[in-house]
């Protein structure tokens, strides 16, 4: 079946970049999206971008998706302590009913 | 516009019970979604629904049975919980139309002793 991967864990300093990757196998994804979990509350959409697309920028975020490789990632400019949160990485496929395949949610701590 | 919201918040069961989550949600979507999250794991789909009396399995419906008799509703049971089920249970919910909008409710937390 669809498998997405992501790193565990990561930290940065406020005020600097953050890159969060995201590997995927399915290659008829459609598209790709990006949620937010903060401590205790449910899942929060970020941003997406369709498959045929190769960058999305929204304010601070940018979205990268390399479709050769299957690579995603997002791009937080200027990050603040209030971006520390659990992101999660999804995709969906061509099936019905809009299904979605989780990656295992990278942990961001911003540092000051 | 209360959104998608599940009841109870926390529920701490002995294994071999069984008990219900309810999943509510007040903007007329089709499709409903059941997932649990596990630490390392992410979230997986343990039901979903497409519409109104419709359910069907997802990745791991094993010990879970689902219901859809009102739109607005979607319930989870569990009739005899083990300690493998303890987690952390999200409803979701999208319109079809908006499939890139994906609603969740704040999560009940499960735990089976």
């Amino acid at each position: 079946g669809e498998d997405v991967e992501q790193s565990l864990f990561l930290s940065v300093r406020e005020g600097d970049s953050s890159v969060i990757n995201c590997t995927y196998t399915d290659s008829s994804s459609t598209y790709l999206y990006w949620y937010k979990q903060e401590p205790g509350a449910g899942l929060q959409l970020l941003t997406y971008i369709f498959s045929n697309m190769d960058m999305k920028q929204d304010q601070r975020l940018t979205v990268l998706l390399n479709k050769k490789d299957k690579h995603l990632s997002l791009r937080i400019a200027d990050t603040q302590t209030g971006d520390s949160a659990i992101y999660f990485c999804a995709e969906k496929g061509t099936g019905t009913a809009s299904k979605l395949t989780f990656g295992t949610g990278t942990r961001l701590q911003v540092t000051l | 516009n209360a959104g998608v919201t599940q009841t109870p918040k926390f529920r701490v069961l002995k294994t071999g019970q069984s008990m219900t989550l309810l999943c509510a949600q007040d903007m007329n979507h089709e499709y409903m979604y059941w997932y649990r999250q596990d630490p390392g794991m992410g979230l997986r789909l343990i039901h979903y629904s497409v519409g109104e009396g419709t359910t069907a399995k997802g990745e791991v419906p094993d010990g879970y049975n689902v219901s859809r008799l009102k739109k607005q509703n979607f319930l989870l049971g569990l009739e005899s919980a083990a300690p493998s089920q303890t987690s952390v249970y999200f409803c979701a919910s999208i319109h079809p139309r908006t499939p890139n909008e994906q609603y969740f409710g704040p999560g009940t937390r499960l735990t089976v002793t």
